[in-house]
């Protein structure tokens, strides 16, 4: 029973490039968050898709977009990137509602540095 | 504004003692208290939780307390095993209507030492 995958582990990018991250849920989910966390930082939430809609947004600026697809797969775009975005990007998946009763199962993130 | 606090960025314990972790929070709509255990290199691992109209929940080694009135949680561990040593994150869950949202603190790295 394949966890939750993302791809790239790491990556380096310049600043005003734009990337582009990937995520494979568990198997059985249907929901994918997106998670930031800086150095030192516990993870922040970016936004989560379900249906292939974005349901929830957290505070981040329009530079961050994402998409879901039918096999509930996602992808993390960030435009414009700028130094203060390197961090390491988690993807969390859940079956629909998630509580404490449908924790978040977390990937291993992606490490994103931009110089 | 920081809806989920841990105080302590770190904690040492000996092998076999009780690890005491502690978070406050902010938020009165938290509906669930969430621990996630990290190691490096790895994703967090959920750990347990507790809804917020319990005051305890246990799973093995593992006991959540929850305050309410002290807006305020603690993860016990006991007793205190060497693969324990990793960072634990609080959080809170949150359902807004159309999602659910989780808030994590900053961290606590737990050291077990021999």
């Amino acid at each position: 029973d394949a966890g939750v995958t993302q791809s790239p582990t790491h990556l380096i990018k310049t600043r005003g490039q734009q990337v582009t991250l990937r995520c494979s849920p568990k198997s059985g989910h249907d929901t994918v968050s997106w998670y930031q966390q800086a150095l030192g930082q516990g993870p922040q939430f970016i936004f989560q898709y379900y249906e292939e809609e974005e349901r929830q947004r957290g505070n981040f600026p329009d530079r961050f977009s994402g998409h879901q697809f039918p096999n509930y797969s996602s992808e993390l775009n960030v435009n414009a990137l700028l130094l203060g975005d390197s961090a390491l990007y988690l993807c969390a998946s859940s079956l629909g509602h998630a509580t404490g009763n449908s924790p978040l199962h977390f990937g291993n993130g992606t490490r994103l540095t931009v110089t | 504004d920081q809806q989920v606090k841990q105080n302590s960025p770190s904690l040492s314990v000996q092998e076999g003692r009780i690890s005491i972790l502690n978070c406050d929070y902010t938020n009165s709509m938290f509906d669930y208290f969430l621990w996630y255990k990290k190691y490096p290199a790895e994703g967090p691992t959920f750990l347990i939780s507790i809804s917020s109209i319990k005051d305890k929940n246990e799973d093995g080694r593992f006991t959540v307390f929850l305050n309410k009135s002290a807006k305020h949680l603690s993860l016990h561990i006991v007793p205190s095993q060497p693969g324990d040593s990793a960072v634990y994150f609080c959080a809170a869950t949150e359902y807004t209507g159309t999602a659910s949202k989780l808030t994590f603190g900053t961290g606590t790295r737990l050291q077990v030492t021999l």
